[in-house]
């Protein structure tokens, strides 16, 4: 699976839009990019994920890049909950979790 | 529709002792997926089972094992506890599209294995 590259933490201010960026320089063509996210000792959930075009769903938008060696997650209205732990995943069917990027909304 | 559920919630062994968790998948998903969180530390890929059959396994001794049932639930076998199998157990199950490139797996709340 390709290796992926997200910053360690992130702050962000509630209401704002928060943007998340992971790259992926060495993803497959049959890669897909999933997000998912983790709040404190919960099992992860999924947020969203896409092949090669930008895809928006009820939770956040998923914006990459034409060459798919980067992608950015948005969620367009952050809110206290949204605090946890962002996984940015390269892969074609098993999740290999990194480090993740640790998000806090603060009011 | 129920989520991915997973029993027990907290479960505490001592050192040489056997441990057995279980997992239901999500209805119609036929793939089951084990990860182990110790404290601190990010998800590690345990094992992937697929209608019955174990498909792959991450970097972990044989004394972790599992098996998948004709009704797509699973078990996790930990044998001979060591102190440092104290973690978090997270059951994920999945439908595979064809050619298995999309695979969104949805997770449990987990087990909690703590091995004094």
């Amino acid at each position: 699976d390709a290796k992926t590259t997200q910053p360690t933490s992130m702050d962000c201010a509630e209401g704002r839009a928060a943007n998340l960026p992971c790259n992926h320089s060495t993803i497959s063509g049959n890669e897909y990019v999933y997000w998912y996210r983790q709040i404190h000792s919960q099992g992860p959930q999924y947020i969203i994920h896409g092949l090669k075009n930008n895809e928006t769903n009820e939770m956040a938008s998923l914006i990459i890049t034409e060459d798919r060696k980067s992608s950015t997650l948005i969620l367009p209205h952050a809110t206290l909950r949204d605090t946890a732990v962002y996984y940015c995943i390269v892969s074609d069917y098993k999740l290999s979790f990194g480090a993740g990027t640790t998000v806090t909304v603060r009011a | 529709e129920a989520g991915v559920t997973q029993s027990p919630t907290h479960l505490i062994k001592t050192r040489g002792q056997q441990a057995t968790l279980r997992c239901s998948p999500i209805s119609g998903h036929t793939s089951v997926y084990w990860y182990q969180q110790a404290l601190g530390l990010g998800l590690q890929f345990l094992l992937w089972y697929d209608e019955g059959e174990e498909r792959n396994r991450g970097n972990f001794p044989p004394r972790f094992s599992g098996r998948q049932f004709p009704n797509y639930s699973s078990e996790l076998n930990v044998n001979a506890l060591e102190l440092e199998d104290s973690a978090l157990y997270l059951c994920a199950s999945s439908f595979l599209t064809s050619g298995g490139a999309k695979n969104i797996q949805y997770f449990g709340a987990g087990t909690r294995l703590s091995v004094l």
